[in-house]
């Protein structure tokens, strides 16, 4: 079945540095790929996606590139702020129309000032 | 409110007992979903209903799990005789459209269950 392989976390950074965080996946067709994120008290919310290969997704200074080739979707962002500390999840859409995200694990990133 | 709303934020259960979680949508959104989200994992699909009827339970666990939305707003889970595996934070998430349309959910901010 379809899956998504995140890197593990906690990942810790300090402020304005490079963020990457991989992801890989596991899908039959072409699904779509997401990134959500999760601030603390808060619910899941859409950050960015990608719908085909080599679209590339962004928002907030967030980019992520879908790689066929490589079956990967990295998250990045140049210079990262205090408040970026949140838990990211890749996620995929089954491109057969079911109704569902598949989720990685969840990276937790904290960034220090 | 402007966001899906889910109550109790948490519960507290013992081993046996019947457990029922709510969760209230964002105004108009037709399509809602149910996942759970295990400690350290990320969120599992469980069932999503498309207006009344639920269009897709295959991830709901066994037959102890079941979900309702009898008017196509609000939604309950029930959970008969809990056991412990079934701690987790159980999400809901609604949108306007289809998931495949545009792939963003409106996520509440989760019930989180544990069974003792």
């Amino acid at each position: 079945g379809n899956s998504v392989t995140q890197m593990e976390g906690p990942v810790t950074l300090s402020e304005e540095a490079f963020l990457t965080i991989n992801c890989t996946y596991t899908a039959t067709g072409y699904p779509s790929l997401f990134w959500y994120v999760q601030y603390p008290g808060e619910g899941l919310q859409l950050l960015l996606k990608a719908t085909k290969a080599d679209d590339k997704g962004s928002n907030k200074g967030f980019e992520a590139t879908y790689r066929k080739e490589t079956t990967s979707f990295h998250l990045e962002k140049g210079s990262v702020q205090v408040s970026d500390s949140a838990v990211y999840f890749c996620a995929l859409s089954d491109s057969e129309g079911a109704q569902k995200l598949v989720f990685g694990q969840g990276t937790r990133l904290t960034i220090n000032p | 409110g402007a966001g899906v709303s889910q109550t109790p934020s948490n519960k507290v259960t013992e081993k046996g007992k019947y457990v029922e979680l709510r969760c209230d949508p964002i105004s108009g959104h037709t399509a809602l979903y149910w996942y759970r989200q295990s400690l350290g994992q990320g969120p599992e699909f469980l069932i999503y209903f498309q207006g009344t009827g639920a269009a897709d339970d295959s991830g709901l666990p066994n037959d102890r799990f079941f979900a309702v939305r009898p008017e196509g707003s609000v939604s309950t889970l029930k959970i008969q005789r809990t056991e412990r595996g079934d701690s987790a934070v159980y999400l809901c998430a609604s949108s306007l459209i289809l998931l495949g349309s545009t792939g963003e959910l409106f996520f509440g901010e989760g019930s989180r269950l544990t069974v003792l």
